[in-house]
């Protein structure tokens, strides 16, 4: 079935070094993954996606890097600041007609100043 | 930069009581969803909403759960008769095209069944 997960419920990181975020998928068929930013009190906020077609995708700041072989994914969040604290999901969706988006469980990024 | 809406920000209800969730979604907007987090849990799918009917559900959006598009900006989410297990974070989120189009999310409701 489809699966959308994290290594890590939570991640320390000292201001300006960067962050990696982790998450696994199991199912085959996913073809979408996007990053969202939770932070505390608000609704996700899309951060980048990656189609299945690519393995790595650069934003401002941010990189998603996509292992199809091992059904892996990763956020590297470079120069970490104070405001990227928060929960990031790693979420799927799939072509096809599908059109919901399965989140995973989350990881609560913490930025020590 | 447009964004979703959601009113109210806090809602509190009895047992038993129906409620209505709003939600304005991105103006050009086609595709509408329906979102809720449990306190601590992750963000789980409701339903999607194309071409004024439903495209796809989930299980926990059951007989209890409605939409709407009452007008052309407003989209609603009714709860017929809330449980206390419907106490939960509601997203609303709205995308320009199906599937693979960006999903863009509301601030969401905060629901509490008492």
């Amino acid at each position: 079935g489809e699966s959308v997960g994290l290594h890590l419920p939570t991640l320390s990181v000292q201001e300006g070094d960067n962050s990696i975020i982790n998450c696994a998928y199991s199912n085959s068929a996913s073809d979408y993954f996007i990053w969202y930013k939770q932070e505390s009190g608000k609704g996700p906020q899309f951060i980048i996606d990656i189609r299945s077609n690519m393995d790595k995708r650069q934003g401002q700041r941010v990189t998603v890097l996509l292992n199809k072989t091992v059904k892996h994914l990763s956020l590297q969040i470079a120069a970490t600041q104070p405001g990227d604290s928060a929960v990031y999901f790693c979420a799927e969706n799939r072509a096809g007609g599908y059109q919901k988006v399965t989140f995973g469980t989350g990881t609560k990024l913490q930025v020590i100043p | 930069e447009p964004e979703v809406t959601q009113t109210p920000s806090h809602q509190v209800t009895q047992m038993g009581q129906e409620v209505i969730l709003r939600c304005v979604p991105i103006s050009n907007h086609l595709y509408f969803y329906w979102y809720r987090q449990i306190l601590g849990q992750k963000v789980e799918f409701l339903v999607s909403f194309y071409n004024n009917e439903i495209s796809e559900k989930s299980e926990i959006f059951d007989d209890q759960f409605s939409v709407e598009r009452p007008d052309g900006s407003n989209f609603t989410l009714k709860i017929r008769s809330t449980k206390l297990e419907d106490s939960a974070m509601y997203f609303c989120a709205s995308s320009g095209g199906p599937g693979t189009d960006t999903q863009y999310f509301g601030p969401g409701t905060r629901l509490t069944v008492l």
